[in-house]
């Protein structure tokens, strides 16, 4: 099972919104509404900020949103905060079992 | 609230096994699933396996299948990993994470276990 495919890198200004892409095929993101993200600040274990295409876990801020076109999902971060930089993984369910992205640098500038 | 917690660091020669532990609290397993990833220095997250702790059906990665054996023992609320013939690349930092929602993934996570494979 291959990684999914996300930008290595992805900045912006506060304030600003910013969207992190996840491509994979139609046996993972593209056949299962079970997509997830991840937010990963250094040195510390990864959290879950969306499940199931675009729901937020309790307690997860609105400025993060998500969705999904075919074989791509999409992460949205509105009015970028300092503390949104951090490392973004998305995940798939797969019949085999799931399957993570290659993960994505945000930084605030 | 649920706590995952993990064994300590670790640290093997070329062709040893590992043994890594997650021992969860404050609500354990809850007959959902436990999944391990692994993140090797600077990379991204890759998913080792999923163990169901309602019946102990297991899944793995197929790049470690082979390698990587699951186990969970409800009645002490722990799980394991064990990671055969390892080679200087399973150098990372090993996760345990626990189901919140069948089907949507990893939601509570262990604290991870850095394992350092060198001769």
């Amino acid at each position: 099972q291959s990684a999914l495919t996300q930008p290595a890198s992805v900045s912006g200004s506060p304030g600003q919104s910013i969207t992190i892409s996840c491509t994979g095929t139609s046996t993972d993101v593209g056949g299962y509404d079970y997509v997830s993200w991840y937010q990963q600040h250094p040195g510390e274990a990864p959290k879950m900020i969306i499940y199931e295409v675009s729901t937020r876990p309790s307690g997860v801020s609105d400025r993060f949103s998500a969705s999904k076109s075919g074989n791509t999902a999409s992460l949205t971060i509105s009015g970028l905060q300092a503390e949104d930089e951090a490392q973004y993984h998305c995940s798939s369910y797969t019949p085999r079992g799931r399957v993570f992205g290659t993960g994505t640098m945000v930084t605030v500038l | 609230q649920v706590q995952l917690v993990q064994s300590a660091t670790d640290a093997k020669k070329p062709g040893a096994s590992v043994n890594v532990s997650c021992k969860a609290s404050g609500g354990g397993f809850a007959n959902l699933g436990v999944t391990w990833v692994r993140q090797a220095p600077g990379q991204g997250l890759e998913w080792m396996g999923w163990i169901s702790s309602y019946n102990g059906d297991r899944k793995y990665a197929q790049n470690l299948q082979g390698r990587v054996t699951l186990t969970i023992d409800t009645s002490t609320s722990t799980a394991y990993m064990e990671l055969k013939s390892l080679r200087t690349d399973d150098t990372a930092i090993y996760y345990c994470a626990r189901d919140q929602w069948a089907g949507a993934g990893p939601f509570y996570w262990g604290q991870g276990t850095l394992v350092t494979v060198s001769s």
